[in-house]
């Protein structure tokens, strides 16, 4: 398998579950980031990865809680979401972090979730 | 305040003629800028990129085109493709190190056959 792939699609989940969405890369990268996209709106940026230590927490409120137990891994905990999480996440990933040398995120095909 | 601004939420272009994106952004610290494409239910992909040392840079039928002065920056498409029709977003960031990556609202392609 190659790219980035980012598992489950599609998640349902009511405002008291525990979830946690999963990402993977398959590019040998050092560098892994969360995004949020919502309608209309562009895209947000909410954790970055080096290594697996965190270097960027964009202000993300703390029912969001990712982890990184590897450079090919980056999950992202979901406890008491509330409706305005609905959105696309989108997992990336880049060879180092930034693009100052040419190095563009590659990203997965998101996960769809809906707050009931 | 956003950064990166695509003004146009949609563009409609006949197959073979040329595909203009525009991309305007406020942080003069913004060196280097990127464009990405983005089919429905897929993740975005790379499309072309331009550091700030240069005006433009092409690659085949891409080309973007930056005027740092009026802090612009445009993608061509020439000749348009049904395949082109996708959602573009124009990104930027600043150089050396960490830096955080700005995306565009993205602009919405169509090219009719």
């Amino acid at each position: 398998e190659t790219g980035v792939t980012q598992t489950p699609r599609h998640l349902v989940m009511g405002m008291t579950n525990k979830k946690s969405l999963k990402c993977e890369q398959h590019l040998g990268h050092n560098a892994m980031y969360w995004y949020k996209q919502s309608a209309k709106k562009p895209l947000e940026l909410m954790f970055v990865y080096s290594l697996e230590e965190r270097v960027e927490n964009n202000s993300v409120p703390s029912r969001f809680s990712p982890e990184c137990p590897n450079s090919s891994h980056l999950f992202l905990h979901l406890h008491t979401l509330q409706p305005e999480d609905s959105a696309l996440y989108l997992c990336a990933s880049s060879q180092e972090v930034g693009t100052a040398f040419g190095q563009p995120q590659h990203f997965g095909d998101g996960t769809r979730l809906s707050i009931l | 305040d956003q950064q990166v601004k695509q003004n146009s939420p949609s563009l409609s272009v006949q197959e073979g003629r040329i595909s203009i994106l525009n991309c305007d952004y406020t942080n003069s610290m913004f060196d280097y800028f990127l464009w990405y494409k983005k089919y429905p239910a897929e993740g975005p992909t790379f499309l072309i990129s331009i550091s700030s040392i240069k005006d433009k840079n092409e690659d085949g039928r891409f080309t973007v085109f930056l005027n740092k002065s009026a802090k612009h920056l445009s993608l061509h498409i020439v000749p348009s493709q049904p395949g082109d029709s996708a959602v573009y977003f124009c990104a930027a960031s600043p150089s050396g190190g960490y830096q955080k990556v700005t995306f565009g609202t993205g602009t919405k392609l169509q090219v009719i056959p």
